[in-house]
C-alpha cells in the first residue's frame, strides 16, 4: 500500500498568517491527490484535487502544488473558518490512503 | 442540490452485523463511483470501500475484505455497506461519498456520517 505522510501534525499560526502543509507518497502517485478540510462534528470538504486544481466555491487562498511525490497545501492568508483539520489522500491506487491528518490551531 | 444521507448505524455486539444506508439526491447516481469512509473517534480518516457506477467493480481495505460488502441499487438512488463479524476496532462514523467523476477520483460530495459501535 501507498503510505502517506503528512506533516506537521499540528499547526499554530495567526490569522493573516501564510500556511503550508505538506504531504509525502512512498511512491509516485503522479497527480492523484486531493486535500480535505474538516471542521470538529462535520463531514470533510474537498479542497483541492489532482494536487493542484481548485475545488469549486473554494476561495482561492488556497493551493496545491506538486514535486515528485512531496505535495503541499498553502493558504496565503488564513482566515478565522480555516482553523480545522486537514488531510490529503492519494488516490493513484487502491487503497485510497489518507494521511494522518494536520490540525491548524489558532496561536 | 446534491445531498448524501446515511443511515443506519448504531450499537451492535463483537460478531454481529449491521448494514448502512447512504441515499442519493440531485445526481444521476448511476453515473457516479461511490465510496465508503470511516472514521474513528479522535482518529484520521480510513478507506473502507469503493463501488463503481454500474456496482459490476468494488474493492476493499485489506481491514475489511471477506466482512463488508458494499453494493447499490440505482433503482433507488442508495448505496448499502453490510458489515458482518463486526470488531471493537471498527467503532467509528462511517461516511458514504461520492467520486467527482469518470476521470477524477477524488470526494467531492460527502453525507452527514452515521456513527457505529461495536461493544458488549
Amino acid at each position: 500500500d501507498i503510505q502517506m505522510t503528512q506533516s506537521p501534525s499540528t499547526l499554530s499560526a495567526s490569522v493573516g498568517d501564510r500556511v503550508t502543509i505538506t504531504c509525502r507518497a512512498s511512491q509516485t502517485i503522479s497527480s492523484w491527490l486531493a486535500w480535505y478540510q474538516q471542521k470538529p462534528g462535520k463531514a470533510p470538504k474537498l479542497l483541492i484535487y489532482k494536487a493542484s486544481s481548485l475545488e469549486s466555491g473554494v476561495p482561492s487562498r488556497f493551493s496545491g502544488s506538486a514535486s515528485g511525490t512531496e505535495f503541499t497545501l498553502t493558504i496565503s492568508s488564513l482566515q478565522p473558518d480555516d482553523f480545522a483539520t486537514y488531510y490529503c489522500q492519494q488516490y493513484n491506487s487502491y487503497s485510497r490512503t489518507f494521511g494522518q491528518g494536520t490540525k491548524v490551531e489558532i496561536k | 442540490e446534491v445531498q448524501l444521507l446515511e443511515s443506519g448505524g448504531g450499537l451492535v455486539q463483537p460478531g454481529g452485523s449491521l448494514r448502512l444506508s447512504c441515499a442519493a439526491s440531485g445526481f444521476t447516481f448511476s453515473n457516479y463511483a461511490m465510496t465508503w469512509v470511516r472514521q474513528a473517534p479522535g482518529k484520521g480518516l480510513d478507506w473502507v470501500s469503493d463501488i463503481s457506477g454500474s456496482g459490476g467493480t468494488t474493492y476493499y481495505a485489506d481491514s475489511v475484505k471477506g466482512r463488508f460488502t458494499i453494493s447499490r441499487d440505482n433503482s433507488k438512488n442508495t448505496l448499502y455497506l453490510q458489515m458482518n463479524s463486526l470488531r471493537a476496532e471498527d467503532t467509528a462514523v462511517y461516511y458514504c461519498a461520492k467520486r467527482r467523476n469518470w476521470n477524477d477520483d477524488a470526494f467531492d460530495i460527502w453525507g452527514q456520517g452515521t456513527m457505529v459501535t461495536v461493544s458488549s
